[in-house]
C-alpha cells in the first residue's frame, strides 16, 4: 500500500520557534509537495520538489524553506515561526512527469503558534 | 485571476443522491480531480477528468463540461461514510493544481 507519512499529527510552538516538518514516502516517487490547508480556502502550495536537491517556489512560500535530501523524505522549515503560520501542513507525492497522477497525502501535521 | 468554486456545505439523507458542483476559471485546463477528505484524515483521490463527459466508478461519477467550466461529482445510494469533504482541483496550463475549498457533505440518517 502508498504510504505517506508526516512525522508529527500536533504541534504546539511559540513564536519565533524553528519548526520542522518531515515527510517521508515509500514509494519511490519523484514528486513531492508541501501545502497549507486553512478553513473556507483551498489547498495552497508552499513548495515542491521533482527531484532529490531540487526545489521549487509554490504560491505561498515567504516564510519557510524545504529540504529534499534524499527522495524519500521531503522536509519543510518554519525558520521564525509566526501565529499566522498556524495551519493544517499537508505533505503529498506523486509519481513521474509532473503533468500526470493523483498526489498521495499524509495525514496531516496541525501546528498551533502561540 | 484563478478560480474554483463549490459550495461550503450540502447536507443530503441516506440512501438519496446528491450532486456536487464545481466550476472553474483557470489559466488553461489540464485535467480536474476530485478527493474525498474525511474530517481529521488525508485527502483521497476520488477521480479524474481530462475529457468530456461522465465518468462512473461504482457508486461515485464525475462530470466534466470544459466549454462550461464546469464539472459535478454525482454520489448515489448515499451512507453514512460518504459524510466528508469533496475537494475540486483542476490542472492549469502549467500543470500545477488549483484548489477550490471543498464542499462539506453531512448524510443524514
Amino acid at each position: 500500500d502508498v504510504k505517506v507519512t508526516q512525522s508529527s499529527r500536533y504541534l504546539v510552538k511559540r513564536t519565533g520557534e524553528k519548526v520542522f516538518l518531515e515527510c517521508v514516502q515509500d514509494m519511490d516517487h519523484e514528486n513531492m509537495f508541501w501545502y497549507r490547508q486553512d478553513p473556507g480556502l483551498g489547498l495552497r502550495l508552499i513548495y515542491f520538489s521533482y527531484d532529490v536537491k531540487m526545489k521549487e517556489k509554490g504560491d505561498i512560500p515567504e516564510g519557510y524553506s524545504v529540504s529534499r535530501e534524499k527522495k524519500e523524505r521531503f522536509s519543510l522549515i518554519l525558520e521564525s515561526a509566526s501565529t499566522n503560520q498556524t495551519s493544517m501542513y499537508l505533505c503529498a507525492s506523486t509519481p513521474g512527469s509532473l503533468d500526470t497522477g493523483e498526489l498521495f497525502f499524509g495525514e496531516g501535521s496541525r501546528l498551533t503558534v502561540l | 485571476g484563478q478560480n474554483i468554486d463549490q459550495p461550503t456545505e450540502m447536507t443530503a439523507t441516506e440512501g438519496a443522491i446528491v450532486q456536487i458542483n464545481c466550476t472553474y476559471q483557470t489559466s488553461g485546463f489540464n485535467g480536474l480531480f476530485w478527493y474525498q477528505q474525511h474530517a481529521g484524515e488525508a485527502p483521497t483521490f476520488l477521480s479524474y477528468n481530462v475529457l468530456d463527459g461522465l465518468e462512473e466508478k461504482g457508486r461515485f461519477s464525475s462530470f466534466l463540461s470544459r466549454s462550461k467550466g464546469y464539472s459535478y461529482l454525482l454520489l448515489k445510494e448515499l451512507q453514512m461514510k460518504d459524510s466528508a469533504s469533496y475537494l475540486c482541483a483542476v490542472k492549469d496550463s502549467n500543470y500545477q493544481l488549483i484548489w477550490g475549498a471543498g464542499t462539506k457533505l453531512i448524510i443524514k440518517p
